[in-house]
Order: structure tokens, then C-alpha cells, then sequence
């Protein structure tokens, strides 16, 4: 059965702080690695990860993928207060659309 | 942006009862997928819906539940018989096409089901 892993389950850090959230996973025939942001309701997407070693960006969230110790981090520098939320993990297999979600990160920034 | 669209935003319904969960996905958008979050727990797959007909979903998605796309703009899930057990918050998602998939499906924003 694929199994995805999230570590804190929760966090508060104060503005500016830099956080580090994991996800592991043990997926048959991995395919992809995704993160998600939920606010309020829906999860957004920030990234999706295929290959090892490779960095997505995007302003101050970047996120790696480590396929030989199967696992993910995600990193959000010099945080905002609206940067708090529940941060997802997920994977995905070969040949199947659907995604495993793990439990998710809280993260709450305090100004 | 495109959005997932989702009505109601809440149900509140008796135990027993069918209720229909709609969605509007984004237009030019051909998967279609059903996702529920029970309170405090992780967000579980239910079924993936592609040139109408189920292409795949899990062992949570049984014979109470069926899914339709009645028409060219909307996508459906219908409970059959409600069970306390089905409160949940149901997030209904769409994708363009295959490789889409790789960069993440678009969610709705949700129906919060109450059964009581």
C-alpha cells in the first residue's frame, strides 16, 4: 500500500524564520511527488517533482526530491503570516491518476 | 484563473438520504476526480472519471456511491444512502489531459457534507 509520511505534523515559527517541512514515501512504480497549500479549503498546488537532485522555485518556497531516500522537503524562506496553512504531500504511481496524500504540515507564522 | 467550481458549499442532510454533489470543472478540462477529507484526517481519493466512464477508484467507492456527467459542463457524485461515516469534506478536481497530470489537478473549493 503507498504510504506518505509528513513530519512536523505542526509547526509555529515567527515572521521571518526559515521552515522546513518533510514528506517520505513509499510508493510502488513512483511516478511523481506533489505539494499542495490549503488555506481554507482547496489545495493549491506548488509543485510537482519528478527527477532527483533538481530544485523548484518559486519566490521563497523551493522543494527537492531525494528518489534513492525517498523523501521531499520543502522549504519556505524569510515567512509571512499568509503563508500559514496546511502544506500537503502527495504522490503519485505509474499508471495510476489518482493521489496518495499524506497527513499534512500545519503551519502557523506569527507576526 | 480557471476555477473548479463547487455547489453547495455545505449540505446538511438526515441519515438515509441521497444527496447529489455538483461541480463545474474547468471547461476545456477532460479528467474529472472526487476526493473527500474527513475532519482531521488526510484527503482520500474516490474515483477518476475520463470520456465518460470511471477509470478508476478506490475501495472507499462502493455501490452507494456513483458519479455522472449529465451534461457537457457539469460532473456529478450522488450518495445513495447516507451514513453518519460520509461527513466529510468532498473536493471534486479536474485536469486537461494526461500530461496535465503531471503538473497537478485544479481542486474545487469543496462541499462540506453533514450527515445526522
Amino acid at each position: 500500500e503507498d504510504k506518505v509520511v509528513q513530519s512536523p505534523l505542526s509547526l509555529v515559527v515567527h515572521e521571518g524564520d526559515t521552515v522546513t517541512l518533510n514528506c517520505s514515501y513509499e510508493v510502488t512504480n513512483f511516478r511523481s511527488l506533489l505539494w499542495y497549500k490549503q488555506e481554507k479549503k482547496a489545495p493549491t498546488f506548488l509543485f510537482m517533482l519528478t527527477s532527483s537532485g533538481i530544485e523548484k522555485k518559486s519566490g521563497r518556497l523551493s522543494s527537492i526530491l531525494d528518489k534513492k531516500e525517498l523523501f521531499s522537503i520543502l522549504n519556505i524562506t524569510a515567512t509571512q503570516t499568509g503563508d500559514s496553512a496546511v502544506y500537503l504531500c502527495a504522490v503519485r504511481r505509474g499508471g495510476s491518476e489518482k493521489l496518495v496524500f499524506g497527513k499534512g504540515t500545519k503551519l502557523t507564522v506569527n507576526p | 484563473e480557471p476555477e473548479v467550481t463547487q455547489t453547495p458549499s455545505h449540505q446538511v442532510t438526515q441519515m438515509g438520504q441521497e444527496v447529489i454533489l455538483r461541480c463545474v470543472p474547468i471547461s476545456n478540462h477532460l479528467y474529472f476526480y472526487w476526493y473527500r477529507q474527513i475532519l482531521g484526517q488526510k484527503v482520500e481519493f474516490l474515483v477518476s472519471f475520463y470520456n465518460n466512464e470511471i477509470s478508476e477508484k478506490s475501495e472507499i467507492f462502493d455501490d452507494q456511491f456513483s458519479v455522472e456527467r449529465p451534461d457537457g459542463s457539469n460532473f456529478t457524485l450522488k450518495i445513495r444512502s447516507t451514513k453518519l461515516e460520509d461527513s466529510a469534506m468532498y473536493f471534486c478536481a479536474s485536469a486537461k489531459w494526461s500530461r496535465e497530470l503531471n503538473y497537478g489537478y485544479t481542486f474545487g473549493s469543496g462541499t462540506r457534507l453533514t450527515v445526522v
